[in-house]
């Protein structure tokens, strides 16, 4: 089992959508919950970080934690063609593991007008 | 502010020989980085962790022998790929972690390089 599961997808909606995406994850020992948007052939831009459970918002996008169930998930509201991307989920435990940051596989996004 | 550069974007390379991929932290100070590779429709996985001045920290399964790994600066890191196979093709990812940014793991990412062995 993987420590981070998360659909790779493809999920195709239509613009001005509500897009929610998800992982799972196993080691209860994460602490910091972060999303990455990947453009093809590009480096991961962090959009969200997230300590421990509760939610974020930042614009159109929410981000939120339920450690009991080992859960994240990111919301993009009036989602638009320039958020076709693939959205990855990372997250990492306190200083002693705090270096390494483990991704999931990322979910590819459409989002097509 | 926060930008990470990787040199080249894009190499091809025969079997055999060596590859030398740069990241720079252009800028701010970064007393790590992290080497990723990233396979087609799959995610990132961390190779190595370097830390400016000292010898790179190896994920386990990877080559330290062929994978090389000098983090001479605190702006450049250099991933030397040797005697490169085929099976090294693949996208490699630095990023960088600032210095003094150590409440939470925030690491800026380079743009990849491709690189494809023939």
């Amino acid at each position: 089992q993987k420590e981070v599961e998360q659909d790779p997808g493809p999920l195709s909606v239509p613009e001005g959508a509500i897009v929610s995406l998800n992982c799972t994850y196993s080691n209860s020992a994460f602490q910091y919950f972060m999303w990455y948007r990947q453009y093809s052939r590009k480096g991961p831009e962090l959009l969200m970080y997230t300590y421990s459970s509760g939610n974020k918002e930042d614009g159109r996008f929410t981000a939120q934690v339920d450690k009991s169930s080992k859960y994240i998930s990111l919301f993009i509201r009036d989602s638009q063609p320039s958020d076709s991307a693939t959205y990855l989920c990372a997250m990492s435990a306190p200083p002693g593991g705090y270096n390494k940051l483990i991704f999931g596989a990322g979910t590819r996004l459409a989002v097509h007008p | 502010g926060a930008v990470v550069s990787q040199h080249p974007s894009w190499v091809i390379c025969k079997s055999g020989t060596s590859v030398k991929i740069e990241c720079r932290s252009l800028d701010f100070q970064a007393t790590t980085m992290f080497w990723y590779r990233q396979f087609p429709k799959q995610s990132l996985m961390l190779m190595a962790t370097s830390n400016e001045g000292s010898k790179a920290t190896y994920e386990q399964g990877v080559e330290k022998d062929k994978f090389l790994i000098n983090h001479a600066s605190l702006t450049l890191s250099t991933l030397t790929v040797t005697s490169a196979h085929p099976e090294d093709s693949s996208f490699y990812i630095c990023s960088a972690r600032a210095s003094g940014k150590v409440s939470y793991n925030e690491q800026f990412f380079g743009p990849g390089t491709r690189l494809t062995v023939l």
